[in-house]
């Protein structure tokens, strides 16, 4: 399976844009890159995804890089509520596996 | 509409006991996943049903560890002789159809004294 790099954790502060960056250098053409949060004692929540082009959705933004080995996940104005661990995982249209979800990036929010 | 559900929220059992775990997919849900995971670990993936298909057991980590879904929908997960190792919280998961966006439940908070 392709997997995916990201920092182990990043800080910002309150109303603040945040940028959160996932590396899948050996992404395939058939993968979708999905986000997901998992916000302290909750399972994991679904966040965005795409395939190729950014996407917008009430939550946050994907910009996805041109050659897709590397895609972005922005929440645009960040509340305390969004302090949680952030997976960027690979899911194959069709795929049968498990998701296998990596150590994510702690994301803290200073007020 | 009502998202995963499962049940008991939490259960704290005696070593050597059975549990057994509820998840309710979303309604027309034809994929369910269920998960595990340890204080501070990642997810790791046990089984996964797709409709009527037989299910993939590839995760389970022992043959204590069995699942079954009824009609499609409902699964229950149940761990035979409970261990002090099998305490974590179990996750369950529903996708249209297998390689979709999963959605998750809230878990099942286990404890094994």
């Amino acid at each position: 399976d392709a997997k995916t790099t990201q920092p182990n954790s990043m800080e910002s502060n309150e109303e603040e844009p945040v940028h959160l960056p996932c590396n899948h250098s050996t992404i395939s053409g058939t993968d979708y890159i999905h986000w997901y949060r998992q916000l302290p004692s909750q399972g994991p929540e679904y966040v965005i995804h795409g395939l190729t082009s950014n996407v917008n959705n009430r939550m946050a933004s994907l910009a996805i890089a041109e050659d897709r080995k590397s895609s972005t996940l922005i929440l645009h104005r960040a509340t305390l509520r969004d302090a949680a661990v952030y997976y960027c995982i690979l899911i194959k249209r069709g795929g049968a596996d498990g998701l296998t979800f990596g150590k994510g990036t702690h994301l803290i929010i200073q007020p | 509409g009502a998202g995963v559900s499962q049940s008991p929220s939490n259960k704290v059992t005696e070593k050597g006991k059975d549990v057994e775990l509820r998840c309710d997919p979303i309604s027309g849900h034809t994929a369910l996943y269920w998960y595990r995971q340890s204080l501070g670990q990642g997810l790791e993936f046990l089984i996964y049903f797709q409709g009527n298909s037989a299910p993939d057991k590839s995760g389970l980590p022992s043959d204590r560890f069995s699942a079954e879904r009824t009609g499609g929908s409902v699964s229950t997960l149940t761990i035979q002789r409970t261990q002090q190792e099998d305490s974590a919280v179990y996750l369950c998961a529903s996708s249209w159809t297998s390689g979709q966006t999963q959605y998750f439940g809230p878990g099942t908070r286990l404890l094994v004294l």
